[in-house]
């Protein structure tokens, strides 16, 4: 069965500084993978998403993900923070179902 | 494109009462996903519909909730009776089918409705 594990509930960084956000994944097919962000008060949106085609992801907004298979990880970065990236950040992987199975999310807050 | 629509975008309601919610999909989609996120429990799915037809439904929590996919730009999620527990963020997403070719595509998702139940 799929499943996403995000570590770290709370992620707060200075403006400028380096994002890394932590995504594992557990499958027992290659899996399809997924980066929503959730403002406040709206739907979560894509950032980005990794269907095998290359392992380093790039997606809106500066973000990019890599996936390594090695570590099972599909952690999403960003060289320099800005305060507009506060939001919550889910990981997602599909399900052979087609549906798919978020993270617990993570919070990042951006400190000036 | 006008997105995945979602009304009402707030719910105020009393413990009892019937609350029905709405959803738009993306014209063209035939994927229909309802969510629902707390802060406990974070982003659950309930249900979702592949050509109008539900396909799994076991995230659905008890038989008070109920959904619907009358037709491909339209469903309703409803809670009869409601509870207080209840009170959360509801989402609908939409995508286009699994299996299309070059998939697996993107959900898109609504503005949420936010339900009260007191």
């Amino acid at each position: 069965a799929q499943s996403v594990t995000q570590l770290g509930s709370h992620v707060s960084v200075s403006e400028g500084a380096l994002v890394l956000l932590r995504c594992n994944y557990s499958s027992s097919v290659p899996p399809y993978l997924f980066w929503y962000v959730q403002y406040p008060n709206q739907g979560l949106q894509l950032l980005l998403k990794y269907t095998s085609a290359a392992t380093l992801v790039k997606g809106i907004n500066g973000f990019e993900a890599e996936f390594k298979k090695s570590e099972t990880s599909f952690h999403l970065t960003k060289p320099s923070a800005h305060m507009s990236d506060a939001a919550e950040y889910f990981c997602a992987v599909v399900r052979s179902q087609g549906n798919l199975i978020f993270g617990k999310g993570t919070k990042l807050s951006v400190k000036p | 494109d006008a997105g995945v629509i979602q009304s009402p975008r707030h719910e105020v309601t009393e413990m009892g009462q019937e609350v029905t919610l709405r959803c738009k999909p993306i014209s063209g989609h035939n994927s229909l996903f309802w969510y629902r996120q707390t802060m406990m429990r974070g982003l659950e799915l309930l249900i979702y519909f592949n050509n109008n037809v539900p396909i799994d439904d076991s995230g659905m929590p008890e038989d008070r909730f109920s959904a619907k996919m009358p037709n491909a730009s339209f469903s309703t999620l409803k809670i009869q009776p409601s509870e207080p527990r209840d009170s959360a963020v509801y989402f609908c997403a939409s995508s286009p089918s699994w299996g299309v070719s070059g998939g697996p595509y993107e959900q898109f998702f609504g503005p949420g409705t936010r339900l009260t139940v007191l």
